[in-house]
């Protein structure tokens, strides 16, 4: 089965400091890979989505998130936050089954 | 374009209670799948159908039921309710549940409470 880790469960940043939040997976078959947030009373939104390529992909809001298939991680980043980007974000692989497995997600603090 | 829609917003039940949530998915798309987010547990799959039949199923009891019809609108049921069934529980559409179409898009979630 496969199942999503983010090691991160809150993470409190100063505005224009750089975020990385971790993603990791275990599937050993080809995988989709999506970042999701969920702002304060919204609902859940696409951040960035890999299917196959270019293992970069870049998403809305100056995010960005790198596959990088030997270590089974989809990490997120954006170089420096806002404090509008103060919300929930969730990491989720689509394998086996056609569904789509979430991570724990990482509540994001950004203090203005 | 509309997005997914989701009645009731908010519902209140007691223990032992049914409950019935309803999805209309984004028009155009015919897969629609549910989600149970809670605090403890995340996000958890419930299921997923497709042109009126369930092609996934995650691991939940058989209390919770769902079902679509012709026009891809989606719903679920809960039977004898019980605390812990107490959650946001989200839908989201898809246009076909295929390679080039993987992308969902959630609805804002019904929150259930269970007293």
């Amino acid at each position: 089965a496969q199942s999503v880790s983010q090691h991160n469960h809150h993470v409190i940043l100063s505005e224009a400091a750089s975020l990385e939040l971790g993603c990791n997976y275990s599937y050993g078959g080809t995988v989709n890979l999506f970042w999701y947030v969920q702002y304060p009373g919204q609902h859940l939104q696409l951040l960035l989505k890999y299917f196959s390529g270019d293992p970069l992909v870049k998403g809305i809001k100056g995010f960005e998130a790198e596959f990088i298939k030997s270590k089974f991680s989809f990490n997120l980043r954006k170089p420096s936050v806002q404090w509008s980007d103060t919300a929930e974000y969730f990491c989720a692989v689509k394998g086996a089954g056609n569904m789509l497995t979430f991570g724990g997600g990482t509540r994001l603090m950004v203090k203005p | 374009k509309a997005g997914v829609t989701q009645t009731p917003r908010y519902l209140i039940k007691t223990r032992g209670q049914q409950v019935t949530l309803s999805c209309s998915p984004i028009s155009g798309h015919r897969s629609v799948s549910w989600y149970q987010q809670t605090p403890g547990q995340g996000l958890q799959f419930l299921f997923e159908y497709f042109s009126e039949t369930q092609r996934n199923k995650g691991n939940f009891p058989g209390r919770f039921s769902g079902r679509q019809f012709s026009n891809s609108r989606s719903e679920m049921n809960v039977s004898t309710l019980e605390l812990g069934d107490s959650a946001l529980y989200l839908c989201a559409s898809r246009m076909l549940p295929s390679v080039a179409q993987e992308t969902q898009y959630f609805g804002p979630g019904t929150r259930l409470l269970v007293l």
